[in-house]
């Protein structure tokens, strides 16, 4: 039973560039959320989605970043001509129901050059 | 708000107890602890939920006191394998329940 998968493992992006990164929940799993972590902070929350709904983007800077969890393939988070700023490590996390342990994938850590 | 996590960081002898202290500054409905290596995914260790119940695996379990908004991860005879950062994330009873707020960490490390 695989965990879960996110791609790619790091993406490397000029100013300006757009990002998209991936993220397949484990089986089973319909609840996605994604978190980014900057170096020595702790995991801050962005978005929280279901298949085909985006149930809590609270934490997602409006402008510039996107998510969505088709009916059909993985989840994405999508970041618009990106900035220094957005040089950090982004994790995706799904869980069977709301607040039952929470997987996380390896992280997709972007680097904004 | 972001839970407070202390100490910050720990330095143990192969086989020495350690306690992690997360404290919130608001009613919680839960509270979850992770643990993650350097450069890898944080690893789930337990929930807890309001009630103050204690849970346990092999030699790490944790608490929870509602009333003071606290939870307290007991890692007992540590290993080497135990080294990470732990993470507390809370869970607001006032708010949803899904959205983990988390606090900064404990680096603990466990020398032989």
């Amino acid at each position: 039973n695989a965990g879960v998968m996110q791609n790619p493992r790091h993406l490397v992006r000029r100013r300006g560039q757009e990002a998209r990164l991936r993220c397949s929940p484990m089986k089973g799993h319909s609840h996605v959320y994604w978190y980014r972590q900057l170096p020595e902070e702790g995991l801050k929350f962005m978005v929280y989605l279901q298949k085909e709904n985006i149930i809590d983007e609270s934490g997602m800077p409006k402008e510039r970043f996107s998510a969505e969890f088709p009916k059909e393939g993985p989840s994405i988070l999508r970041i618009q001509q990106v900035v220094r700023g957005d040089s950090a490590a982004y994790f995706c996390a799904s869980s069977r129901t709301p607040n039952t342990e929470a997987f996380f994938g390896q992280g997709t850590r972007l680097t904004v050059v | 708000q972001q839970p407070v996590q202390s100490p910050q960081a720990v330095i143990l002898r192969e086989g020495e107890d350690a306690v992690i202290n997360c404290s919130s500054s608001k009613a919680l409905y839960s509270v979850h602890w992770y643990r993650q290596k350097h450069g890898e995914a944080p690893v789930f260790l337990m929930i807890l939920l309001k009630g103050g119940e204690q849970k346990g695996h092999e030699k790490i379990s944790a608490s929870f006191n509602e009333k003071k908004q606290q939870s307290s991860l007991y890692l007992t005879a540590s290993q080497l394998s135990y080294s990470g950062t732990y993470f507390c994330g809370t869970e607001d009873s006032g708010g949803s329940n899904y959205k983990l707020t988390f606090g900064k960490g404990t680096l603990l490390t466990v020398n032989p």
